[in-house]
């Protein structure tokens, strides 16, 4: 079966830095994304890795590596208003979208 | 950038009434869009996929008679919940792919979400 592992809630402070693990198991494998998600709003996107390596944007990173079947997100100088769920998702051979569990950032002052 | 809208953006209705929720691709054209439902604290959980001027395409446990979804245009579709339960009370999402700019990413854009609450 397609699976994909991220932990589900991680706390860190705010100014530091954070990185969110993403392992996954699919079948096929066209490229990798983050999303973040507040309460009660939609995702938003982060973040698109298909090939190996550290995609940077700002104060958020994203690394992918295929032949290990992992991600990380890396967040740094964290604001509070990071607080939030981080969604690791693949698409796989299909061009379907598998979606983590999410992983729960909480930041504290 | 590609923008998606839902309506309504939240909705209370009755147990065994039917609810249509809307969503428009507003400055793209949207040959796929997907309906997704969210309970509290839980991830994405994909219904169904929408193509455009053909059937839906149902995950596996959606019941299509219940979950209707009409993607009418390229720029329309909609998900009619039928025979409400309060079970049925969750957070809905629809996204749509922009393939239009020749983008490889498969990027989905999502709207804002509707929430549902079936008394």
């Amino acid at each position: 079966g397609q699976n994909i592992d991220q932990p589900t809630e991680m706390t860190a402070t705010e100014g530091a830095i954070v990185q969110i693990n993403c392992t996954y198991q699919t079948s096929g494998f066209n490229g990798l994304f983050w999303y973040q998600q507040h309460a009660g709003e939609a995702p938003t996107f982060l973040s698109y890795n298909v090939l190996d390596g550290l995609e940077e944007k700002g104060r958020f990173s994203s690394f992918l590596s295929r032949s290990k079947g992992y991600s990380y997100l890396l967040l740094k100088e964290l604001q509070m208003k990071d607080s939030a769920s981080y969604l690791c998702a693949v698409l796989d051979s299909n061009y379907q979208l598998i979606w983590g569990a999410g992983t729960k950032l909480i930041i504290k002052p | 950038g590609a923008v998606v809208s839902q309506h309504p953006s939240w909705v209370i209705c009755k147990s065994g009434t039917s609810v249509k929720i809307e969503c428009r691709s507003l400055d793209f054209q949207a040959t796929t869009m997907f309906w997704y439902r969210q309970f509290p604290k839980q991830s994405l959980m994909l219904m169904a996929t929408s193509n455009e001027g053909s059937k839906a395409t149902y995950e596996q446990g959606v019941e299509k008679d219940k979950f209707l979804i009409n993607h009418a245009s390229l720029t329309l579709s909609t998900l009619t919940v039928t025979s409400a339960h309060p079970e049925d009370s969750s957070f809905y999402i629809c996204s749509a792919r922009d393939l239009s700019s020749g983008s490889d990413i498969y990027e989905q854009y999502f709207g804002p979400g509707t929430r549902l609450t079936v008394t």
